[in-house]
């Protein structure tokens, strides 16, 4: 069973530009998240889907990122512009919809904004 | 709101020595616990978990942790490491029934021959 894939492994672009990072979950499972992981942290939760609808985005920086999941599979997670802050690698788990299921990871996506 | 805390951010030890990786939680409610591993270049892998039950739980290769209420604590142990086992190990927290998991700031432990 293939596991969570992201894409593209790495992004380097400059300040001011978009950037966007797709997602596949592992198939069957519902709940899909996206992270972001700085240098020498844990990491923090972005947004989470059950199914197409975003049910907790509250840590999402509005202003410049946006995420969809259409048709509930697949998910996109855009940022426009990026700023040189925005530096770090972006996760994407997902897991079956029962509270304390495991999540399954992808490898992320490592952006660098020069 | 919960939140934890890795007491160490490197953690250095002797192949086939015993190693203690520290966690602490802080939550004003029932939590589940975690640990995750994340080996070079791969992603976050689940390695055990608390949901209920016996404060013990054991993953597949050896690591075994204890969930301590009185003193939130989570903390990972194996009596003899592996350099295989050269990884980052992140705790994580969330409360039971939820589903917004905090990890902690991750601990790398190295494993030398």
């Amino acid at each position: 069973e293939a596991g969570v894939v992201q894409s593209p492994r790495y992004k380097i672009i400059e300040k001011k530009q978009p950037v966007a990072f797709w997602c596949n979950p592992i198939s069957g499972h519902n709940t899909l998240y996206w992270y972001l992981q700085n240098l020498g942290q844990g990491p923090e939760l972005l947004i989470r889907y059950e199914n197409e609808e975003a049910v907790d985005d509250s840590q999402l920086p509005k202003d410049r990122f946006s995420a969809e999941r259409l048709k509930g599979v697949d998910s996109t997670l855009k940022i426009q512009p990026a700023e040189l802050g925005d530096s770090a690698v972006y996760l994407c788990a997902s897991s079956l919809g029962t509270a304390g299921n495991e999540q399954f990871f992808g490898p992320g996506t490592r952006l660098t904004v020069l | 709101a919960q939140s934890v805390t890795q007491l160490d951010s490197q953690v250095p030890v002797f192949e086939e020595a015993p190693v203690e990786l520290r966690c602490n939680y802080s939550s004003s409610v029932s939590v589940y616990l975690f640990w995750y591993v994340q080996y070079p270049n791969q992603g976050l892998q689940l390695l055990l978990k608390y949901l209920s039950g016996s404060t013990l739980v054991e993953s597949i290769n050896g690591f075994e942790a204890e969930f301590n209420k009185s003193q939130t604590s989570f903390h990972l142990r194996k009596p003899s490491v592996h350099i295989s086992d050269t990884a980052e190990y992140f705790c994580a927290v969330s409360e039971t029934g939820g589903f917004k998991t905090i990890f902690g700031a991750g601990t790398r432990l190295f494993v030398k021959a």
